[in-house]
């Protein structure tokens, strides 16, 4: 069972849009809708962003959006603000009642 | 309001027994899974294993099954993390987290609340 795969860093100026990618395999990214994401600042907990791929809890803002292509889900956050500077992590069902995460995206706002 | 309240920071030395805790309020303990995540030291999130407290059935990831016991009291509305014998590798900031969805069969694929960490230092 390993980790997805993310990149260690992205950045973006207030306002761009960043996307950030989570490459998984047919046995967990590939095979179910189950992707999330959260995020985390430093010293913080992690707060969930997305889940089942594509759906924001109440009170998440619609800059943020996830989508999947195969065995990749991506992370798109639109209109960037200082606020979204924090490190950023997949997670997926893996079949067999567990799940994975990914290795975490920190995110810079230049 | 839905909160996860989780015992404070611990300092171990190896070979040490330790149960670290985490208690919900504000919701129906007993009908949402409650899981543990491992963050150690400048690294990313691990998925350890989850509890569904109405009937304590229990899931583990392979890495760390037969490491650590996950047990919950759902008469005080409490999940545990235990260790018998701990190692200084597993110093790290540990996470209870309740699951977004999921039911007395099925596994929850999100977390929605999580606690604010228990921090654990073993070191001799």
């Amino acid at each position: 069972q390993s980790a997805l795969t993310q990149p260690a860093s992205v950045s973006g100026s207030p306002g761009q849009s960043i996307t950030i990618s989570c490459t998984g395999t047919s046995s967990d990214v590939g095979g179910y809708n189950y992707v999330s994401w959260y995020q985390q600042h430093p010293g913080k907990a992690p707060k969930v962003m997305i889940y089942e791929v594509n759906n924001r809890p109440s009170g998440i803002s619609n800059r943020f959006s996830g989508s999947k292509s195969a065995n990749t889900a991506s992370l798109t956050i639109s209109g960037l603000q200082a606020e979204d500077e924090a490190d950023y992590y997949c997670s997926s069902y893996s079949g067999s009642s567990t799940l994975v995460f990914g290795g975490g995206t920190k995110l810079t706002v230049l | 309001e839905v909160q996860l309240v989780q015992s404070g920071a611990e300092v171990k030395k190896p070979g040490e027994s330790l149960k670290i805790s985490c208690t919900g309020s504000g919701y129906s303990f007993i009908t949402y899974w409650i899981g543990w995540v491992r963050q150690m030291p400048g690294k990313g999130l691990e998925w350890m294993g989850i509890i569904y407290p109405g009937d304590s059935d229990t899931r583990y990831s392979p890495s760390f099954q037969g490491q650590v016991t996950i047990s919950a009291d759902k008469s005080i509305t409490t999940a545990y993390l235990q260790w018998s014998s701990l190692k200084a590798s597993d110093t790290a900031m540990y996470y209870c987290a309740r699951g977004l969805g999921g039911t007395l069969t099925t596994l929850p694929k999100s977390f929605d609340y999580w606690g604010q960490g228990t921090l654990v230092t073993v070191s001799s």
